[in-house]
């Protein structure tokens, strides 16, 4: 089966804690995503990353923290910083330099809840 | 940077009617709108997209229309099904540039 896959699916963190996502494709996309959904709000953007070894800040970077050692795999961390990390985060996927590659393919998401 | 509004926020129907979800963006560059489909607690789903050198894409009861004078582009769905309850979301982008999202619409398709 061809698809982007996050785990886990609910996580819960206590304050001051540090906890990571991880997500994990296996379409050899070159494009990957970590977005932050609040209730009745869209995606923001938090990190991405073009290709392996490099990733950029998005809009919301502030409190999280990302690695991309692998193609397959862009894990997330939302570390202690973050004063507000209880969202529904999503991870995507999008293709390579060649053809049509802004298409982007979610993951199922993380529902994080800080207790 | 692209700036994405989305109509409306919330739209109730009778089963078999059609629904039309608007969206307009600021930046005259961006050339790909694609729609999401995203049902509770689920990532969105791709159901359809289209690119600036095309004015309407359709594919079976969905369809996109783009005018890229007045930078706005929506969705339509004919014959309605309680399964097409969701929320839907567009976004608009440049080549190569990241996705901007609308803020979404509940659709409620009543049987």
């Amino acid at each position: 089966d061809g698809g982007i896959t996050q785990s886990p699916k609910y996580l819960f963190r206590k304050e001051g804690q540090n906890v990571t996502l991880s997500c994990e494709q296996n379409l050899n996309h070159d494009a990957m995503y970590w977005y932050r959904q609040d209730p009745g709000q869209g995606l923001r953007l938090i990190y991405y990353s073009q290709i392996v070894n490099d990733f950029q800040k998005g809009d919301i970077a502030e409190g999280y923290s990302v690695s991309r050692e692998k193609k397959e795999s862009f894990p997330l961390t939302v570390t202690s910083a973050q004063k507000n990390p209880t969202a529904f985060y999503l991870c995507a996927s999008s293709g390579g330099l060649a053809g049509y590659t802004d298409t982007q393919y979610f993951g199922p998401g993380t529902r994080l809840t800080v207790l | 940077g692209e700036n994405v509004e989305q109509h409306p926020s919330t739209l109730s129907v009778q089963e078999g009617d059609s629904a039309v979800i608007k969206c307009t963006y600021s930046d005259s560059a961006s050339n790909y709108f694609p729609w999401y489909k995203q049902e509770l607690g689920k990532g969105p789903q791709l159901i359809i997209d289209i690119r600036s050198n095309v004015g309407e894409k359709k594919d079976q009861r969905i369809a996109v229309t783009l005018n890229k004078t007045a930078k706005h582009f929506s969705l339509h769905i004919t014959e309605t099904q309680p399964e097409d309850s969701a929320v839907y979301f567009c976004a608009a982008s440049r080549s190569f540039q990241k996705l901007v999202f609308g803020t979404g619409t509940r659709l409620l398709v009543s049987p």
